[in-house]
């Protein structure tokens, strides 16, 4: 298992299209995230998973942004009728929860650079 | 809701020098710290993870320390290199990570 992986490493669409990415955890996490970062910014946080269960959704996950893990193992982040807002790099990370509590480490994949014209 | 802080928001060194950079958070039931560094238009790397029981962790010429009780921590950069310029995330972790906006380093040879 090499890590986190991410796909496109790069996406340009025009305003009002629809988009997804996906995300491929490293196999033995049952958690995953996505983040959003903007230039300048800390990422932030947008929803997570506990295997294919939606813990948390952050108030930035509008009614365009939706999430899914069907299976507990990949994600796709779905981003509909794009704006212009919404370019920034999107990151997913996943990390495992084993053991007592979640003093694990968060693995981040290397993102999803979103522009949108 | 936790809120991370991190000053200086970007630092420029000459090489050689030891720096330190720092990050506060507002919650202190944290569960971990972790250090992340992002070279420009990359995804992060983790460097330094810090559980809620340890002061600090080493790795290489980077020593990072957690105070929990004050809601800081520190990472700690000796012998800095041009290598080393990137921006440097702190993040602790309570039931879900959260960010500082990072400070962005420059090593001038």
């Amino acid at each position: 298992d090499t890590g986190v992986s991410q796909d496109p490493r790069h996406k340009i669409t025009k305003r009002g299209q629809n988009v997804t990415f996906r995300c491929d955890p490293i196999s033995e996490h049952n958690r995953l995230y996505w983040y959003r970062q903007t230039l300048g910014q800390g990422p932030e946080f947008l929803t997570y998973f506990q295997n294919e269960a939606q813990l948390e959704k952050s108030r930035l996950l509008s009614d365009r942004f939706s999430a899914e893990r069907p299976k507990g193992s990949f994600s796709t982040l779905e981003i509909q009728r794009t704006e212009q807002g919404d370019s920034a790099m999107y990151l997913c990370a996943s990390r495992s929860t084993g053991g007592a509590g979640p003093n694990y480490g968060y693995t981040f994949g290397s993102g999803t650079r979103l522009t949108v014209v | 809701k936790q809120e991370v802080t991190q000053i200086p928001a970007a630092l420029s060194v000459p090489e050689g020098e030891n720096l330190v950079l720092n990050c506060s958070f507002t919650d202190s039931a944290i569960y971990n710290l972790q250090w992340f560094r992002q070279d420009p238009g990359k995804g992060l790397t983790s460097l330094l993870l810090i559980q809620s029981s340890q002061r600090e962790q080493t790795s290489g010429r980077l020593n990072a320390s957690l105070d929990k009780s004050s809601g800081r921590s520190t990472l700690y950069i000796a012998a800095s290199q041009p290598g080393d310029s990137a921006t440097y995330l702190c993040a602790a972790t309570n039931n879900d990570m959260r960010f500082g906006a990072g400070t962005r380093l420059t090593v001038k040879p």
